[in-house]
């Protein structure tokens, strides 16, 4: 199974900060990674596939890159809406999840 | 409206079975991949299981091969996991996921709400 660690597993910023959240595959996975947002009580929210590509409708403060095994997800401005758990997960084979980021008031 | 609503969680003794569902509506159900993910109470989404639009091609997890079956009923848009030997591991939240391509990569750009199994005496 393809291993997805994510870093850092918490972290406290404020509204207006620059966030960075990185994800390693266990091995290669070309561009098979997709982020997600998840809230309190709700499903996960998909925010960026093939590991650059916005989804529609969400907010372009958000953005991922990488390619290969290492991957990042940036929030250029965080606003309040912006707290919750983010996961990376990679499709590449039978599909796994990272093991999650909080992103908390500082 | 487009959405996925899960049902036929609930409270199950190790060992037994249990049938989830999942309706779908707003979109054309036959025309995508289909899975379920499952949520363990404080942890992170594990993927489980998925089936191709016809039904002619399944994955599974590892850990649930065996045990789990999906399986789609395209005339009724709804999708379906029979779980049996359950044990206390696989407690937690289980939401159907439409499954869509981009070229040759896969997401999951829309979940339902999901339903709680719980596996304890």
């Amino acid at each position: 199974d393809i291993q997805m660690t994510q870093s850092p597993s918490s972290l406290s910023a404020s509204v207006g900060d620059r966030v960075t959240i990185t994800c390693r595959a266990s091995q290669i996975i070309s561009s098979y990674l997709n982020w997600y947002q998840q809230k309190p009580g709700k499903a996960p929210k998909l925010l960026i596939y093939a590991a650059s590509t916005l989804q529609s409708g969400v907010p372009s403060r958000f953005s991922g890159s990488g390619s290969g095994a290492d991957f990042t997800l940036t929030i250029s401005s965080l606003q309040p809406e912006d707290f919750a758990t983010y996961y990376c997960q990679q499709s590449y084979t039978e599909w796994t999840f990272g093991q999650g980021t909080k992103v908390e008031i500082k | 409206e487009v959405q996925l609503v899960e049902s036929g969680g609930g409270l199950v003794q190790p060992g037994g079975s249990l049938r989830l569902s999942c309706a779908a509506s707003g979109f054309t159900f036959s025309s995508y991949w289909m899975s379920w993910v499952r949520q363990a109470p404080g942890k992170g989404p594990e993927w489980l299981a998925n089936i191709k639009q016809d039904g002619s091609e399944k994955y599974y997890m590892d850990y649930v091969k065996g045990r789990f079956t999906i399986s789609r009923d395209n005339a009724k848009n709804s999708l379906y996991l029979q779980m049996n030997s359950l044990s206390a591991e696989d407690t937690a939240i289980y939401y159907c996921a439409k499954t869509t391509p981009a070229g040759i990569y896969y997401y999951f750009d829309l979940w339902g709400r999901g339903t709680l199994v719980t596996v304890s005496s």
